[in-house]
C-alpha cells in the first residue's frame, strides 16, 4: 500500500471550510484514496473515496489532482462536532491487498 | 442490514492473566476480519486480519492471538497480559475499499 502524509494536527473555527491535505507520491495505478473520521472511544467511520478529480457526498469533497500524488479532504462550513481525527488511505482497487493501513491521521480542532 | 457487535466494552485487567475479546458480525457471509490496537493518541495498528474460518495472517509479533471458529466470529486472546497491551482494541469487518468498525473495547492493564 502506498504511504500516506499529513499533518498531525490542524484547528479551525466554526463555519469556515477546512481542507486536510494528504500527499502519496507512490500511489499506484490502482489505488484509490479514501478518508475515515474517528471520534474519541468509536471505531473509524468511512467519510469519502476517489480515484481521479473531485468527488462530492452529503459530508465532504474529495480533491484528486491529475497526477494523483495528493489528495485534500474538504469539510464545509465544520461545526464543533467535526472535532475528530481523519485518516487518508491509498489502496488497491480490486482488493487485491486485503490489508489496511491506518497512518496516525490528522486531529481537527474545531474551535468557537 | 450489517451489524458489528464487540464485547465486552470495557475490560480492566491485572498483568499477567489472560485475555478474550470477541468480535461478531451480522448481515452477511464469510466477511473480512480484522482486528486494531489503538494505544492512547496514537493511530491503528493492525494486529490481525482474516479471510475465512481458521484463515488468521498476523502482522504484529506479539503475546496476542486471533482465532475465527465461526464465519462471522473473530476472537483476540492472549495468556499473559502485559502493561503495554493497554489501548482500545477495534474490530472490523469489509475490505480495503471499505471497513465496518464495530464499537471497540477499552483495555487497561494494571
Amino acid at each position: 500500500l502506498a504511504k500516506t502524509t499529513q499533518p498531525i494536527s490542524m484547528d479551525s473555527y466554526e463555519g469556515q471550510e477546512v481542507n486536510i491535505t494528504c500527499s502519496h507520491n507512490n500511489i499506484a495505478t490502482n489505488d484509490y484514496i479514501t478518508w475515515y473520521q474517528q471520534f474519541p472511544s468509536q471505531g473509524p467511520r468511512f467519510i469519502i473515496q476517489g480515484y481521479k478529480t473531485k468527488v462530492t457526498n452529503e459530508v465532504a469533497s474529495l480533491f484528486i489532482p491529475a497526477d494523483r500524488k495528493s489528495s485534500t479532504l474538504s469539510l464545509p462550513r465544520v461545526s464543533l462536532s467535526d472535532t475528530a481525527v481523519y485518516y487518508c488511505l491509498v489502496g488497491d482497487v480490486k482488493g487485491r491487498d486485503d490489508k489496511i493501513i491506518f497512518g496516525k491521521g490528522t486531529r481537527l480542532h474545531i474551535l468557537p | 442490514s450489517q451489524t458489528i457487535h464487540q464485547w465486552p466494552a470495557t475490560l480492566v485487567q491485572p498483568v499477567g492473566s489472560p485475555l478474550s475479546l470477541e468480535c461478531t458480525v451480522e448481515g452477511t457471509s464469510n466477511p473480512n476480519l480484522y482486528w486494531y490496537r489503538q494505544a492512547a493518541g496514537r493511530g491503528l495498528q493492525l494486529l490481525f486480519y482474516s479471510v475465512g474460518i481458521g484463515q488468521i495472517s498476523s502482522e504484529v509479533p506479539q503475546n496476542l492471538s486471533a482465532s475465527r471458529p465461526q464465519d462471522r466470529q473473530f476472537i483476540l486472546s492472549s495468556k499473559k497480559l502485559l502493561l503495554s497491551d493497554s489501548g482500545f482494541y477495534l474490530c472490523a469487518w469489509g475490505s480495503w475499499k471499505q471497513q465496518y468498525f464495530g464499537p471497540g473495547t477499552r483495555l487497561t492493564v494494571t
